[in-house]
């Protein structure tokens, strides 16, 4: 069946713009969740949508990133006003049921993200 | 949040090496997970671990967690040259609307045939 999938693969932009990036996680997957990885390092835990309970959002790094899911459907990962430091790879990963239970997380492959 | 140290921070080997790469934390999780991490993909979910003191083995990849829940270890006996890549551990917070999993660093593997 179709994994995780996110859009754009590669996205690069000017400094100052806005960018969305798309997350399609897998169907039925209650839980999805948004990280960043820089070059060479391990995942920044951004935002953990679970069901319909209120987001967790406490990884989001300033009020310039913001994230939205509908229902148990598609999220978008927005940054506004696109700072050099946000370069990174953007992974979402969705899940049957909280992580830990036994249930792995289901990653896409990242949308790298270029500032210039 | 809690946090997770891996080390060591990269390893690199010979074919045929054993090596172990460690994940601790001062907190307790409700379970821990192993991913693998390939250039250009997302990681790949190894193994879980659950009960204080379990040990798993996944072919030449043993795995133990430790007796208080706050630490796992990560061990890998004859290291061949597919097993390159990014090792990472994730521990579950127990939170009320579910589990977050937090992932430390991770450890960088390069196996040299």
């Amino acid at each position: 069946g179709a994994g995780v999938s996110q859009s754009p693969s590669n996205k690069v932009t000017e400094k100052g713009k806005d960018v969305e990036l798309r997350c399609d996680p897998i169907s039925g997957h209650t839980a999805l969740y948004w990280y960043r990885q820089r070059l060479g390092q391990g995942l920044e835990f951004l935002i953990y949508f679970q069901g319909n309970s209120a987001p967790d959002k406490s990884g989001l790094p300033s009020d310039r990133f913001s994230a939205e899911r509908t229902g148990e459907s598609v999220s978008t990962l927005t940054i506004q006003r696109t700072q050099q430091e946000d370069s990174a790879v953007y992974l979402c990963a969705s899940t049957l049921q909280g992580a830990g239970r036994g249930s792995p997380l289901h990653f896409g492959n990242g949308t790298r993200l270029t500032v210039t | 949040t809690q946090l997770l140290e891996q080390s060591p921070q990269f390893l690199s080997i010979q074919e045929g090496e054993n090596l172990t790469v460690y994940c601790n934390s001062s907190s307790v999780f409700s379970s821990l997970q192993w991913y693998r991490q390939e250039p250009g993909e997302g990681p790949v979910l190894l193994v879980t671990v659950v009960t204080g003191g379990e040990v798993k083995k996944l072919k030449r990849l043993t795995f133990q967690f430790g007796d208080a829940r706050k630490d796992s270890s990560l061990h890998i006996t004859a290291a061949q040259p597919g097993d390159t890549g990014l090792y990472l551990c994730a521990g579950a917070e127990w939170m009320e609307y579910g589990n977050k999993l937090v992932f430390g660093a991770g450890t960088i593997l390069r196996v040299k045939s």
